[in-house]
């Protein structure tokens, strides 16, 4: 079956990098996504990467992608305060997956000044 | 464009009562989810809809049903609240595009059952 698992907790200081890891199980997922999600907010997307990609960047986030081992991480540079959230990583499958995503348990980033 | 939309926003249930979830959304999208949020378990999928008048059971159905009688809304019933249903419930809406499945969260409804 599908599994997506993280790390729960992070803590980093402001201005230094901060690496979220997620590992998964399915070997047929396409996409694979970062959502944020701020407290009392809803998750919204941050970065996604195509399975067929090994990396991918986008401003401060950098996302690689290791397929063989199947591991999935989201650098974010010179972290600030405002990043402080939960970060969910996720996969989907193509064809009747019917859009369906499997989400990790989500890690708590917490950047202090 | 309000996006997806949920109400209420909170509410405290007694064991045994009922209640309906809401969820709206103005983006024309087919696909609808419901999903519960509990501490260090992530996002759990409970039912979705790839259409209207259609829905499917998710990973965690027991306790609830859906309704999507019209493409907009995705309603979510719980017929008798119990306290494992304590959680934070959230809709998300898309239109999946070549296999990228990018879901739109609503703000999320947390719900007590005591």
């Amino acid at each position: 079956g599908e599994d997506v698992e993280q790390s729960l907790f992070l803590s980093v200081r402001e201005g230094d990098s901060s690496v979220i890891n997620c590992t998964y199980t399915d070997s047929s997922s396409t996409y694979l996504y970062w959502y944020k999600q701020e407290p009392g907010a809803g998750l919204q997307l941050l970065t996604y990467i195509f399975s067929n990609m090994d990396m991918k960047q986008d401003q401060r986030l950098t996302v690689l992608l290791n397929k063989k081992d199947k591991h999935l991480s989201l650098r974010i540079a010179d972290t600030q305060t405002g990043d402080s959230a939960i970060y969910f990583c996720a996969e989907s499958r193509g064809g009747t997956s019917y859009g369906k995503l499997t989400f990790g348990q989500g890690t708590i980033l917490t950047v202090h000044p | 464009n309000a996006g997806v939309t949920q109400t209420p926003k909170f509410r405290v249930l007694k064991t045994g009562q009922s209640m309906t979830l809401l969820c709206a959304q103005d983006m024309n999208h087919e696909y609808m989810y419901w999903y519960r949020q509990d501490p260090g378990m992530g996002l759990r999928l409970i039912h979705y809809s790839v259409g209207e008048g259609t829905t499917a059971k998710g990973e965690v159905p027991d306790g609830y049903n859906v309704s999507r009688l019209k493409k907009q809304n995705f309603l979510l019933g719980l017929e008798s609240a119990a306290p494992s249903q304590t959680s934070v419930y959230f809709c998300a809406s898309t239109n999946p595009v070549g296999g990228l499945n990018e879901q739109f969260f609503g703000p999320g409804t947390r719900l007590t059952v005591l």
